[in-house]
């Protein structure tokens, strides 16, 4: 399918690891958008990038996380010392443009659980 | 600063019978509001989306959704249910400017039952 991928769909790590998880947009869609649903929530923003610049990291919790897309594609979320609080589904988003009526397509999510 | 209210964790309603989901929203600008779908291990769908003009909003589905500025309301309605509704139900409020960063509310659960 054409729809936004991520990967691993499931990461069960230590607490205190590096973790790294996928998004794979829509091709074409220049906007890119991490979530974060925690049990029992709504997802919550963490990140927007526009191109391969982060445009609005406001959401990112602490410095502890940290996204890059570098070549305006795939993006990558990227979580040091990690935390239990730190479980939740992280959920990727892209649409066309970053224009506030377009559409965003999310992922099937990865699904973190940190022991 | 936008915020979303959802009234009820759980809505449980017959196959046929008519579907309600609440959600009041919050925004000190006009918003833009949205409707989402979440089946298990899925990504979220959205079913329906206000921007500007009609108050009336179809979606997919049969699903519809009313903006009532007055009562700061959105909610999501379908004349009759089937077993297939059943997911979890997000709505959420966004900007009409710039980028869309969409607030959540903590969804409804719809069950379906025969």
């Amino acid at each position: 399918g054409a729809g936004v991928s991520q990967t691993p769909s499931n990461k069960v790590t230590e607490k205190g690891k590096y973790v790294e998880l996928r998004c794979d947009p829509i091709s074409g869609h220049t906007a890119l958008y991490w979530y974060r649903q925690s049990l029992g929530q709504g997802p919550e923003f963490l990140i927007y990038f526009q191109g391969t610049g982060a445009a609005d990291d406001s959401g990112l919790p602490n410095d502890r996380f940290f996204a890059v897309r570098p070549e305006g594609s795939v993006s990558t979320l990227k979580i040091q010392r990690t935390e239990r609080g730190d479980s939740a589904v992280y959920l990727c988003a892209s649409s066309f443009s970053g224009d506030s009526y377009n559409e965003q397509f999310f992922g099937p999510g990865t699904r973190l659980t940190v022991l | 600063a936008q915020s979303v209210t959802q009234l009820g964790s759980h809505v449980s309603v017959s196959e046929g019978a008519l579907v309600l989901l609440r959600c009041n929203y919050s925004s000190s600008v006009p918003p833009y509001l949205f409707w989402y779908v979440q089946y298990p291990n899925q990504g979220l769908q959205l079913l329906l989306k206000y921007t500007t003009g009609a108050t009336l909003v179809k979606g997919i589905n049969g699903f519809e959704a009313e903006f009532k500025k007055s009562e700061t309301s959105f909610h999501l309605t379908k004349p009759s249910a089937h077993m297939s509704d059943a997911a979890e139900y997000f709505c959420a409020v966004g900007r009409n400017t710039g980028f869309q960063k969409l607030v959540f509310g903590t969804g409804t659960r719809l069950l379906v039952s025969p």
